[in-house]
């Protein structure tokens, strides 16, 4: 059974740091791309950042790049992303999702992050 | 304007049937993965539904049964995702999603209100 499992989200102020991760099992985590996708309150999804297999291409949406570093450690079946410079803006909940072919085929049940003073 | 829009509510009957749309903007198209819907009800992770490429290239989510289905309005350069036989458990926001310039873009979502 695929199963992705967030830690690490929580309350820090504006200007502060969090580093989320994503513990993956039940499948071949080095042959997925993986994607952090988050979720604002009132608001509706927003993909945030994705990485290849290898852990070298990556992506990110406009608003996070230069802030936001997604990595992974494929000996350990974990996904990271580490969260700089933060915003309220950035107060979300965020989701791990396998990537397979285009498609977001598996979600965790996600983490929230709240960024408030 | 946005890339994928997508109107913010819906609401049919028991029974019915409901078209949610998701317009992309003038100029871009499905992309290389076609178009993505997802289901996200309150207190849980999105659901893939199913993916859009093309009439004969369309792949079901594990367990979405077939009354979820989708097709291209191409005059309207719009992905529309049909539910038939609308059950009160469907009521939730439909998400529309395609890669994009390096980017996974999902529309603004729609809720469906099932009454």
């Amino acid at each position: 059974e695929v199963q992705l499992v967030e830690s690490g989200g929580g309350l820090v102020q504006p200007g502060g740091s969090l580093r989320l991760s994503c513990a993956a099992s039940g499948f071949t985590f080095s042959n997925s791309w993986m994607a952090w996708v988050r979720q604002a309150p009132g608001k509706g999804l927003e993909w945030v950042a994705n990485i290849k297999q290898d852990g070298i291409d990556k992506n990110y949406v406009d608003s996070v790049k230069g802030r936001f570093t997604i990595s992974r450690d494929n000996a350990k079946n974990s996904l990271f992303l580490q969260m700089n410079s933060l915003r309220a803006d950035d107060t979300a909940v965020y989701y791990c999702s396998r990537d397979t072919d285009g498609i977001l085929d598996y979600w965790g049940q996600g983490m929230l992050v709240t960024v408030s003073s | 304007q946005a890339v994928l829009t997508q109107p913010a509510s819906l609401s049919a009957s028991p029974g019915a049937s409901a078209s949610l749309t998701c317009t992309l903007r003038s100029g871009i198209n499905f992309g290389p993965f076609g178009i993505n819907w997802y289901q996200h009800r309150p207190g849980g992770p999105p659901q893939f539904l199913l993916r859009y490429k093309s009439d004969s290239d369309q792949q079901q989510g594990s367990g979405v049964p077939s009354r979820f289905s989708a097709y291209k309005d191409a005059s309207a350069n719009a992905g529309i995702l049909l539910i038939s036989g609308l059950q009160s458990e469907d009521e939730a926001d439909y998400y529309c999603m395609i890669w994009h310039i390096s980017a996974w873009v999902f529309g603004g979502g729609t809720k469906l209100t099932v009454l």
